[in-house]
Formats: structure tokens, sequence, C-alpha cells
């Protein structure tokens, strides 16, 4: 089915381990999004990326790195996992239309535990 | 400095009534704003959209108001269902940075019988 899906749905990791959350969108659409949702900030933007190859930070960016090589995949890595990293990360997806603003798809959604 | 504010945490109200949900801005540089609705365990579903060169947007039960001079904007929900009880998103993207959302915190809206 067409859409955009997050792997895994659920995840639990120890403090200073790598983890990798996965996002994939079969519409072909050239933004793509990481947000993080905790109590009291709704969603905050991690990064985004507006091609295949082109990325940047948005608001709360430290700690995770982003890659895009192709432009159906967006996958987020925390490099070394903090406790402050616990949360429910989703990913979103935009466009085909450059510069126009167009609303936003969300994933269901990755609920990352750090003990 | 949060940007997008939605200052109701919570929100009941009967079936059959008007849902009346509130977002206020602080960025003058927002032109384009987005109302989301999101059910647990399920990521935020897209529900109405207006940019600011309007002041309303209609789709169906679900009517958006901008208010450009007092940065307020708020979704009417009429009439209210039970399957309506979810929470609710407001968010805004500046000008020339095309879909780059900043979210409030939510509201979440009870639907009662």
């Amino acid at each position: 089915d067409a859409g955009i899906t997050q792997s895994p749905r659920y995840k639990i990791t120890e403090t200073g381990r790598q983890v990798t959350l996965m996002c994939h969108q079969t519409w072909s659409h050239s933004y793509m999004f990481w947000y993080r949702q905790d109590l009291g900030h709704g969603l905050r933007l991690i990064y985004y990326s507006a091609a295949a190859d082109i990325t940047d930070k948005g608001e709360v960016p430290d700690g995770y790195v982003v890659s895009r090589s192709k432009t159906e995949n967006f996958p987020l890595t925390l490099e070394s996992a903090t406790r402050s990293q616990t949360s429910v990360y989703f990913c979103a997806s935009s466009g085909p239309l450059r510069g126009y603003n167009q609303p936003q798809h969300f994933g269901d959604g990755t609920r990352l535990s750090i003990l | 400095d949060q940007q997008v504010k939605q200052n109701s945490p919570s929100l009941s109200v009967q079936e059959g009534r008007i849902s009346i949900l509130n977002c206020d801005y602080t960025n003058s540089m927002f032109d384009y704003f987005l109302w989301y609705k999101k059910y647990p365990a399920e990521g935020p579903t897209f529900l109405i959209s207006i940019s600011s060169i309007k002041d309303k947007n209609e789709d169906g039960r679900f009517t958006v108001f901008l208010n450009k001079s007092a940065k307020h904007l708020s979704l009417h929900i009429v009439p209210s269902q039970p399957g309506d009880s979810a929470v609710y998103f407001c968010a805004a993207s500046p000008t020339g940075t095309a879909s780059k959302l900043t979210f409030g915190t939510g509201t979440r809206l009870q639907v009662t019988l």
C-alpha cells in the first residue's frame, strides 16, 4: 500500500547504544521530516530533507544524525542514546511540489525507550 | 519560546454541539496554518489548512478562522461527534520555507454522549 511507514514501532535500548529509526514513503515526496513528541512540547522538528542528499537541522538536532541517499528513505540515527531521547518519534513527508505549501503526512510513530 | 500556543490542554463538548479549539502564534512570518488530529498510537492526520490571504476555510463540519491582526486562529467543529475525540494540534509555517512546521502543544477534545 502507498503511504509512509516507520520501523520499528517500539524499541527499548540502553544508554550509549546506537539506534536507527527507519522511515519509508511511497509517494515520491521531495520533503521528509523527523519530529519528536514529548509531553508539554507538542511535536518538535529534529531534521528535515528537501530532496535526496539535502538535509538540514530543525529545532532540536543535537544527538541525532540523518541521511537521505534515496528519495523514499530517511533514517534517523541516535549515535549514543541518552535517557533524554526517550520519546515518540514521527516521520513525515510532503510534496512533490517544492516551494509550495503542502500538508505533511505522518507515519504512525516509533516509541523509543532508553534505559 | 513557544511560537505556536494552544492554551487549553483539554476541552469537553457534548455530541451535536460546537467544538471550538483555539491557537495563538507570535511569529509574524507565519503565513500558512494547519490543524492536525491525532488518535492514540497513531500519527497526526491532516485535517484542514488556511493561507494568510484568507480569513476562513471550510471543509464539511470543519471550519478554520484566521485573525491575522490578533495572530489567532480557531477550529470549529459542527456538529461534534464522538469520533472527533482526539488530540488536535495547530501548526504554522513561515514564508518561503515550504512545509517547515512549528506545532502547538495540542488540545485534547472529548466529545461526550
